[in-house]
């Protein structure tokens, strides 16, 4: 089946340690988006690609950073976790951006400890 | 712009009972909207969808919403609620054709009383 699969799905890292967080997608789609979810909020839009063209949220610290290295995979760095990072992280792809956007799917997510 | 709020934060019901999860959307454009379900530690999932074709949109587990654009509104409905549907919901908006990025509520997280 297609998918988006995120791995690892439980990662633990110590404040300050660098920690890049993967996922890739077997359906083809133009859009990968990166959330992060904290515990009974709505996902908060980090960064997407439309295909290579890396958009980054405003507010979006510098402490986050992404590559896409092709189609299929995307990561998540985070240079100096702080444990204010303590998340879920949720990535997603949709089939183009605009009216096709609001339709996403998203993988299981990554949840992030910092110790 | 746009936002879309969802109205109650938590919604309890009995097995067996109709479900209401209440969103309401504002939007400078025509809208789509949607309504994803969250499983604890899990990620998001489409339960359906409004892009401006038939506005009552039936989705999948028995869910399904109206859009009423004189109320601003696209409540989720389910007839008869079952213990799996205990979960969070998502209302979202996003812009009917053209570049805007989707904008989520803040969640209602429903709980079913056996």
């Amino acid at each position: 089946d297609a998918m988006v699969i995120q791995n690892p799905r439980y990662q633990v890292t110590q404040f300050g340690k660098p920690v890049t967080l993967s996922c890739s997608q077997t359906l083809n789609h133009n859009v990968m988006y990166w959330y992060q979810q904290k515990s009974s909020q709505a996902p908060k839009l980090l960064f997407h690609y439309y295909d290579k063209d890396f958009n980054n949220e405003a507010d979006t610290p510098d402490n986050f950073q992404s590559r896409r290295p092709n189609t299929s995979f995307c990561f998540l760095d985070i240079r100096s976790p702080g444990l204010g990072d303590a998340a879920m992280y949720l990535c997603a792809t949709s089939r183009e951006w605009g009216s096709q956007g609001g339709e996403q799917y998203f993988g299981p997510g990554t949840r992030l400890t910092v110790t | 712009a746009q936002s879309v709020t969802q109205l109650d934060s938590h919604v309890s019901v009995s097995e067996g009972t109709p479900v209401l999860l209440r969103c309401n959307y504002s939007s400078s454009y025509s809208p789509s909207l949607f309504w994803y379900v969250q499983h604890p530690n899990k990620g998001l999932q489409l339960l359906l969808k409004y892009t401006s074709a038939a506005t009552l949109v039936k989705g999948i587990n028995g869910f399904e919403a109206e859009f009423k654009k004189s109320e601003t509104s696209f409540h989720l409905t389910k007839p008869s609620a079952h213990m799996s549907d205990a979960a969070e919901y998502f209302c979202v908006v996003s812009r009917s054709g053209g570049y805007q990025k989707v904008t989520f509520g803040i969640g209602t997280k429903l709980q079913v009383i056996p």
